[in-house]
């Protein structure tokens, strides 16, 4: 049963340090998504990488957040310096985009984060 | 920019009801739109996928419409089970042949409770 993974499920830091968060695309998916669950904003698209490619970031805070994608099996999102605003669950998602458009997203089970 | 509403944010109906979520969007230029499940600290789970091109797709108990000219799309449940408590998402990517076309703006969905 192929899913999506994310690693840490939950982490708690304080303000300032740097955090990282794995996914581990299906095997096959050429797109990779990062969303950011919040309460108030709902699920906001922060970063989206296409073939490995980052094809639109445009919702991510560029100053402390970057998102890559070191090899077709992993995709990082990286939070440096943190601060709790930041706190939220981060899914990310994967998903295979055939000639005539995307079709369904997987998405994994989340990283829960809290800056204190 | 395209926004997505959902109309109750929570909803509580008796089991075996039948009951309707709604979701509207503001940009009619969408090129399908997706329905999603997310149970209580897990990922999101695609349900039904509508191309812009049909008007209904259909899922077991789970039926979803799409009136694009109007900006509407309606989940319909028949039957409910307190295994439908969740909450439902609906999202919709920007029709649109540049980068970032796949993004998907979602509603911040409606929490439903089946009670037995």
């Amino acid at each position: 049963d192929a899913r999506v993974t994310q690693t840490p499920r939950h982490k708690v830091t304080e303000m300032g340090q740097e955090v990282t968060m794995r996914c581990q695309p299906i095997l096959g998916h050429n797109t990779v998504f990062w969303y950011r669950q919040t309460m108030m904003q709902g699920l906001e698209l922060l970063a989206y990488f296409r073939n490995r490619a980052p094809l639109d970031d445009s919702g991510m805070p560029k100053d402390r957040f970057s998102a890559e994608m070191p090899d077709a099996t992993l995709a990082t999102l990286k939070i440096q310096p943190s601060e709790p605003r930041d706190s939220a669950v981060y899914f990310c998602a994967s998903g295979w985009e055939p000639d005539r458009g995307i079709e369904t997203q997987y998405f994994g089970p989340g990283t829960r984060l809290l800056v204190l | 920019k395209q926004e997505v509403t959902q109309i109750p944010a929570a909803l509580s109906v008796p089991e075996g009801e039948n009951l309707v979520l709604n979701c509207s969007f503001t940009d009619s230029a969408i090129y399908n739109l997706q329905w999603f499940r997310q149970d209580p600290g897990k990922g999101l789970t695609s349900l039904l996928l509508i191309q812009s091109s049909q008007r209904e797709q259909t899922s077991g108990r789970l039926n979803a419409s799409l009136d694009k000219s109007s900006g509407r799309s309606t989940l319909y449940i028949a039957a409910s089970q307190p295994g439908d408590s969740a909450t439902y998402l609906c999202a919709v990517p920007k029709e649109d042949s540049g980068a970032g076309s796949y993004q998907l703006t979602f509603g911040k969905g409606t929490k439903l409770s089946v009670i037995p």
